[in-house]
């Protein structure tokens, strides 16, 4: 089954610095890759997201990019904001079936 | 207000008592997922329905038991078989069916089990 990993699980950057968290999965017919991002004690929200016929997409200033090949997809957040801390996730889905698996997530912090 | 509806908030069990968390969308999404999170662990798949009347087993489905007889609900026990069953547990639901596998997940606020 698709298996996918993240990278840090915790980081740290100044306001204002730009913050970048790495996904990679394991199974190549995997084509679609949200980004959901979780504050406490509340259920995650869906941020952005990347189907696998495009390598990029950006809003505002969060953008997501994807190698097929590699087979990894990171998300770039730039110009932090202290409204940017909070938990953030990656995951994958493939048309095997409609499992949705989630990496294990990434604590970012926003340093004033 | 469309969304999806998970309680109790917080529950607390002693041992070899089943348990079972709700879960209620009114967003008329297909399916529906069950997902535990613990701490560095990430969210991982319980169980999982695409339609009403079925329902497949996700990563963790040990110990755990679903039914799903209406669309807008999908409940989840929590047996005494689950060794380790102290986590924060989410619903979620997506509104393309079986056909498309592809779209947005809604979650609930969560429901923290604790096992006494």
């Amino acid at each position: 089954g698709e298996n996918v990993e993240q990278h840090p699980s915790t980081l740290s950057v100044q306001e204002g610095d730009s913050a970048v968290i790495k996904c990679t999965y394991s199974d190549s017919a995997s084509n679609y890759f949200p980004w959901y991002k979780q504050e406490l004690g509340k259920g995650p929200q869906l941020i952005i997201d990347i189907r696998s016929n495009v390598g990029e997409k950006k809003d505002q200033r969060i953008a997501v990019t994807l190698n097929k090949t590699a087979k990894h997809f990171s998300l770039h957040i730039t110009e932090t904001q202290p409204e940017d801390s909070a938990v953030y996730f990656c995951a994958a889905t493939s048309p095997r079936d409609d499992k949705i698996i989630f990496g294990k997530g990434t604590r970012l912090h926003i340093l004033p | 207000d469309g969304g999806i509806t998970q309680s109790p908030k917080y529950l607390f069990r002693k041992e070899g008592q089943n348990v079972t968390l709700s879960c209620e969308q009114n967003l008329n999404h297909d399916a529906m997922y069950w997902y535990r999170q613990d701490p560095g662990q990430g969210l991982r798949l319980i169980y999982y329905s695409q339609i009403v009347n079925d329902f497949q087993k996700g990563d963790i489905a040990e110990g755990y038991s679903v039914s799903r007889e209406k669309k807008e609900s999908f409940p989840l026990t929590v047996t005494s078989a689950q060794k380790n069953p102290t986590a924060f547990y989410l619903c979620a639901s997506k509104g393309q069916g079986k056909a498309a596998n592809t779209g947005e997940l809604f979650f609930g606020e969560g429901s923290r089990l604790t096992v006494l």
